[in-house]
């Protein structure tokens, strides 16, 4: 069963700091994997979708990284901004139930001003 | 063009009643997936459906039903409901049954159990 972690559980950073957030899974057969953001109380906005065959995608600010064989994710976040404050959610499709995306439980970050 | 939409935002229910909540996918998406958010947690696979039959199932007990329309629509049923169903229910959309495809989500429906 595809298990994911994402340490930290929060993060508290000043404006412009660059970042790292970290997601790893347990199971490195998965078909791709995908970053998402949460506002409080809200759904989720896809940020960066990584196939397996690829090694990282990126996205204005945001670079996204992925390595199979040790089981790890990260998402990399430049210039960081109060606006970027939210949790961040990463999710595998793991090849043996590609139906259903696998969730850790988030980071959630605060840009101070 | 629009996202995903679900229909109600919010809503509250007395244990024991049922719920149905509403999803309108990404206009040529044909697969939906419902998914379960309790506070502080990710979200936790329900239900897929794909050109109206159910492809897949997550570890949800019985009293949670689903079905897609022919216009690709879906609605979540919960019966008999109880305190710990209280929780934001996420519908997503992709194009296809999985693998490389990449799941939007709509804004939720938070559904409170009282």
């Amino acid at each position: 069963k595809q298990e994911v972690t994402q340490i930290p559980a929060a993060l508290s950073v000043p404006e412009g700091e660059n970042l790292v957030l970290n997601c790893s899974f347990t199971d490195s057969a998965i078909y791709n994997l995908q970053w998402f953001r949460q506002d409080p109380g809200k759904g989720l906005t896809s940020l960066l979708l990584i196939q397996s065959s690829q090694r990282e995608q990126t996205s204005g600010r945001l670079n996204a990284s992925l390595d199979k064989s040790s089981g790890r994710s990260t998402l990399y976040i430049a210039a960081s901004q109060p606006g970027d404050s939210a949790t961040y959610l990463c999710a595998g499709r793991p090849s043996g139930s590609a139906r259903q995306l696998t969730f850790g439980s988030g980071t959630q970050l605060t840009v101070l001003p | 063009d629009a996202g995903v939409t679900q229909s109600p935002t919010h809503l509250i229910k007395t244990r024991g009643q049922q719920v149905t909540l509403r999803c309108s996918p990404i206009s040529g998406h044909k697969s939906v997936s419902w998914y379960q958010q309790v506070l502080g947690q990710g979200p936790q696979f329900i239900f897929q459906y794909y050109e109206k039959e159910e492809r897949g199932r997550g570890n949800f007990p019985d009293r949670f039903s689903a079905r897609q329309f022919p216009n690709y629509s879906s609605e979540l049923n919960v019966n008999a409901l109880l305190l710990g169903d209280s929780a934001l229910y996420l519908c997503a959309s992709s194009g296809g049954l999985g693998w490389g495809t990449e799941a939007f989500f709509g804004q939720g429906t938070r559904l409170t159990v009282v």
